[in-house]
């Protein structure tokens, strides 16, 4: 059985900084992307950013309005995925969803996200 | 980045209704589309897949169809375990999104 369990959650002043923590079981974590998906109290659900695998060279991606504050890694000797989250804003508050992305042996790999965590609340707030 | 535009936002229906949901892309994303189902306080859940594919363990209620820009998920006959709120999400381009959601109520 596949299990995301999301890490790290909390209160953070606006400015400051985040690391949430995915812990991957029950799949072939290298097998796979990794993305994190964030909502909002009440709104939608927002792409936040992409982990690529080894055959892409784990490059990354993210959404417009968390570039260059966000870093997505991931561990593959721990089945783990991480979010670092810097200058944190308001707008930032959300619950924060690890993801399974596409299975890619490589080669273009579009595919829908599978299996989702929990989440964990990341509020930013003085 | 394409945008996803999903209608109507929120839907009342009863037990028994056949409801239709539709997205539309700005732009063509192929057949690479998702649909998902999200109930309070609980994370998603993947519903179909590459438009038309039917994602394991769902009901055979739920059907996608369409392609390029314009796609619809139809429930056939909506059950009490189906009001939530579904989602359509494009995984063509690189920057992932999702529409703005329908909320489906009890009428």
């Amino acid at each position: 059985e596949v299990q995301l369990v999301e890490s790290g959650g909390g209160l953070v002043q606006p400015g400051g900084s985040l690391r949430l923590s995915c812990a991957a079981s029950g799949f072939t974590f290298t097998d796979y992307y990794m993305d994190w998906v964030r909502q909002a109290p009440g709104k939608g659900l927002e792409w936040v950013g992409r982990s690529r695998n080894r055959p892409h060279r784990y490059t990354t991606k993210y959404a417009a309005s968390v570039e260059g504050r966000f870093t997505v890694s991931r561990d593959d000797s721990r089945n783990s995925f991480y979010l670092q989250m810097n200058s944190l804003q308001t707008e930032d508050t959300a619950v924060y969803f690890c993801v399974r992305g596409a299975f890619c042996s490589g080669g273009r790999c579009p595919g829908p996200f599978d299996s989702w965590g929990r989440g964990t609340l990341v509020t930013v707030s003085s | 980045d394409i945008q996803m535009t999903q209608f109507p936002s929120t839907l009342s229906a009863s037990v028994g209704d056949r409801v239709t949901i539709t997205c539309r892309a700005s732009q063509s994303i192929s057949e690479e589309l998702a649909w998902y189902q999200q109930k309070p306080e609980i994370a998603p859940k993947l519903l179909i897949y590459d438009a038309s594919r039917l994602q394991s363990g769902v009901s055979s209620r739920f059907s996608g169809s369409g392609s390029g820009t314009e796609f619809t998920l139809t429930i056939s006959s909506l059950q009490p375990g189906d009001f939530a709120t579904y989602y359509c999400q494009q995984y063509n381009d690189y920057s992932l999104t999702f529409g703005g959601g329908t909320k489906v109520e009890i009428k």
